[in-house]
């Protein structure tokens, strides 16, 4: 069983919908990480978060310490966020040790 | 500030090849991590290096990988004798510290033949 669980596995949507993906996990954490992966590309780290929300122009990202759960939200989305959404927990003291979930496969039409 | 640049972005090798793979971190970045992502899987840290010194080397395989990032230069991840269940996208990341977050590079698609 990964400790990193996303839903769903994969989303479409119309474009300018609002977009929620889930991640929960097993263990306390001190960072979760939401990352972007556009096919053949490389990764973007979106949002390193440990309490609360953080919002980075229409993406928010938020974290429930207590119920292990964390979401990704888009607002009015566009086809350019067609990617893959992966989020990650950290282990050990190092932000870059990380558990990744299986990803998001978003596809946003036009 | 250039990125994480990863070189090459593309690598062909034939079985029992071996492959280099080169990370040179972000400006000021001391702080080295390596990931793989198998085709149609999700990515799995492999190692985690800095200068000089491997931290935590606990997703490496046992046989025929290994890692390096000297005090001079990129971080090498390198494989050695390379089988067709090699073929994967190879990650790295780089930090300014342990406890902050790391950025990736575009990675380093490698094809075993």
């Amino acid at each position: 069983k990964n400790e990193v669980e996303q839903s769903p596995q994969n989303l479409t949507a119309q474009e300018g919908e609002f977009i929620t993906i889930n991640c929960s996990y097993s263990v306390g954490i001190s960072a979760l990480h939401w990352l972007q992966q556009h096919p053949g590309g490389g990764i973007v780290s979106l949002f390193m978060l440990s309490s609360g929300k953080k919002k980075h122009g229409r993406l928010i990202a938020t974290i429930n310490i207590q119920e292990k759960h964390s979401s990704l939200h888009i607002t009015a989305s566009h086809p350019r966020d067609s990617a893959v959404y992966i989020c990650a927990r950290n282990y050990g003291g190092s932000q870059g040790n990380l558990i990744f979930g299986k990803g998001t496969k978003l596809s946003v039409k036009p | 500030n250039a990125g994480v640049m990863q070189n090459p972005r593309h690598l062909v090798r034939r079985r029992g090849q071996e492959a280099r793979l080169r990370c040179s971190p972000m400006k000021g970045h001391s702080h080295v991590y390596w990931y793989r992502q198998l085709p149609e899987e999700g990515l799995k840290f492999m190692v985690y290096l800095q200068k000089e010194n491997i931290i935590d080397e606990s997703g490496m395989p046992k046989e025929r990988f290994s890692a390096e990032f000297p005090k001079e230069g990129p971080s090498i991840l390198r494989i050695q004798q390379v089988v067709r269940g090699d073929s994967a996208a190879y990650f790295c990341a780089s930090s300014g510290r342990e406890d902050t977050e790391a950025f990736f590079g575009q990675g380093t698609r490698l094809t075993v033949v």
